[in-house]
């Protein structure tokens, strides 16, 4: 069964590092997501991405942060200038086979990010 | 503006005892709702989802949900718990209504089964 997959599995970073997170969708899947969640909160929305270009982000998703999908396989998100409070578990997911059309989204297992 | 509540943060069953777990929805128009499940440092798994039609969904593990428009809920029940199904669990609203497409989650129940 096709799933998405996150690499790694747990980041140790310093504050003000650059981190990239990846993530790998599922194959035929159009949209792609990125959330958060910190320990003992609930899952936030930060961006979606479809055909190359942001469709929507939240106020999380500053201007410390990017996404990218550089290849036919991966989805990356970049947070510039890492900070104490971004320490989170960062989900990917991917939905979608066609435009018109909504799907659930399938979660990656996450990754753990740990600011120092 | 759309938002998921889950009032109970916490909840302790009994093995074998049935489950409800609430969830209240706010969304403009015909939502699509999701329960996840998430155990301790894994992902978010599917239990189930609803589009449209028929209100009453079933879902793996033996899990069923409602939904009722009245009462903006989607309520997840299960009849039977097992032991394995502590873990926390998590509503979502998906909103379509741009191509954000994006989920708005509840802060979850953590579930504890004692035996």
């Amino acid at each position: 069964e096709p799933e998405v997959t996150q690499t790694p599995s747990h980041q140790v970073t310093q504050m003000g590092q650059e981190v990239i997170l990846r993530c790998v969708p599922i194959s035929n899947h159009l949209y792609f997501y990125w959330y958060r969640q910190i320990l003992g909160q609930k899952v936030e929305f930060l961006v979606s991405f479809y055909n190359n270009e942001i469709s929507e982000k939240s106020e999380i998703f500053d201007d410390q942060f990017s996404v990218e999908r550089p290849d036919g396989s991966n989805f990356t998100l970049k947070i510039r200038s890492t900070k104490l409070e971004d320490s989170a578990m960062y989900f990917c997911a991917s939905s979608g086979t066609g435009k018109s059309s909504y799907n659930e989204q399938f979660f990656g297992p996450g990754t753990r990010l740990t600011v120092l | 503006a759309q938002s998921v509540t889950q009032p109970d943060i916490h909840i302790t069953v009994s093995e074998g005892a049935s489950l409800e777990l609430r969830c209240n929805y706010s969304y403009g128009a015909t939502p699509y709702l999701f329960w996840y499940v998430q155990s301790p440092g894994q992902g978010l798994q599917l239990l189930l989802k609803y589009f449209s039609g028929d209100t009453l969904v079933q879902g793996i593990k033996g899990f069923e949900a409602e939904f009722k428009r009245s009462q903006s809920s989607f309520n997840l029940r299960k009849p039977s718990v097992h032991w394995s199904d502590a873990a926390e669990y998590f509503c979502a609203v998906g909103d379509h209504s741009n191509t954000g497409n994006q989920f708005y989650f509840g802060t979850g129940t953590s579930l504890t089964v004692i035996p």
